[in-house]
């Protein structure tokens, strides 16, 4: 069974620094591009960030881009959100997602939520 | 950025009628469309990738269609647990986007 657990949220000031974790089970982690996605409390889907099997490929919404950072670790079976420079709308409950053959996001993990604020 | 609209925002139905939800792009998607349920309380769920295919598991009263620019997922005969928030989302170009939701309750 594919299974992906988020952690490392928390509350954390502004202007502060997080570090998400996603760890991968039950698929060949090295084979599929992985993505980012956050939900502000009470509102819609919001992708993130996004990085292909080999790292080679790797996006970010203009939201984010030039403050966080994806990366991963395929002997680990990891994935990984560095955040700096964290906003207060920045807050939300923040999905890893595996993506599929086809590009898309199938399963998602339960999420970790980051809460930024004084 | 590719903007998608959904439409629309809230739908209100009984069980057992048929819910037709809209998604409309800003400019061509192709085919990479992809739709998702989300409960409350729960992560969302892969129903439909690239615009009609339903992903695994996933009951034969979802189903979706279109290209282009305009999309539709249909429920044939709606259970009591699809009562839900669906997003649409493209993968054609980067930045990947979603729809706002559609909101689909019980009348």
């Amino acid at each position: 069974e594919v299974q992906l657990v988020e952690s490392g949220g928390g509350l954390v000031q502004p202007g502060r620094s997080l570090r998400l974790s996603c760890a991968a089970s039950g698929f060949t982690f090295n084979d599929y591009a992985m993505h980012w996605v956050r939900q502000a409390p009470g509102k819609g889907l919001e992708w993130v960030s996004g990085i292909s099997w080999n790292s080679g490929n790797i996006g970010y919404a203009d939201s984010v881009k030039g403050r966080f950072t994806i990366s991963r670790d395929n002997a680990k079976n990891s994935l990984y959100l560095q955040m700096n420079s964290l906003r207060a709308e920045d807050t939300a409950l923040y999905y890893c997602a595996k993506a599929g053959l086809s590009g898309e996001f199938d399963p998602w993990g339960q999420g970790t939520l980051v809460t930024v604020s004084s | 950025e590719i903007v998608l609209t959904q439409s629309p925002a809230t739908l209100s139905l009984s069980p057992g009628e048929r819910a037709t939800l809209s998604c409309r792009a800003s400019q061509s998607v192709s085919s990479y469309l992809a739709w998702y349920q989300q409960r409350p309380g729960q992560a969302p769920r892969l129903l439909i990738y690239d615009a009609f295919n339903r992903a695994t598991g996933i009951p034969a009263r979802f189903s979706g269609s279109g290209s282009g620019t305009d999309f539709t997922l249909t429920i044939s005969s709606l259970e009591p647990e699809d009562f839900a928030v669906y997003y649409c989302q493209q993968r054609s170009n980067w930045p990947i986007t979603f729809g706002q939701g559609t909101r689909l309750e019980i009348k």
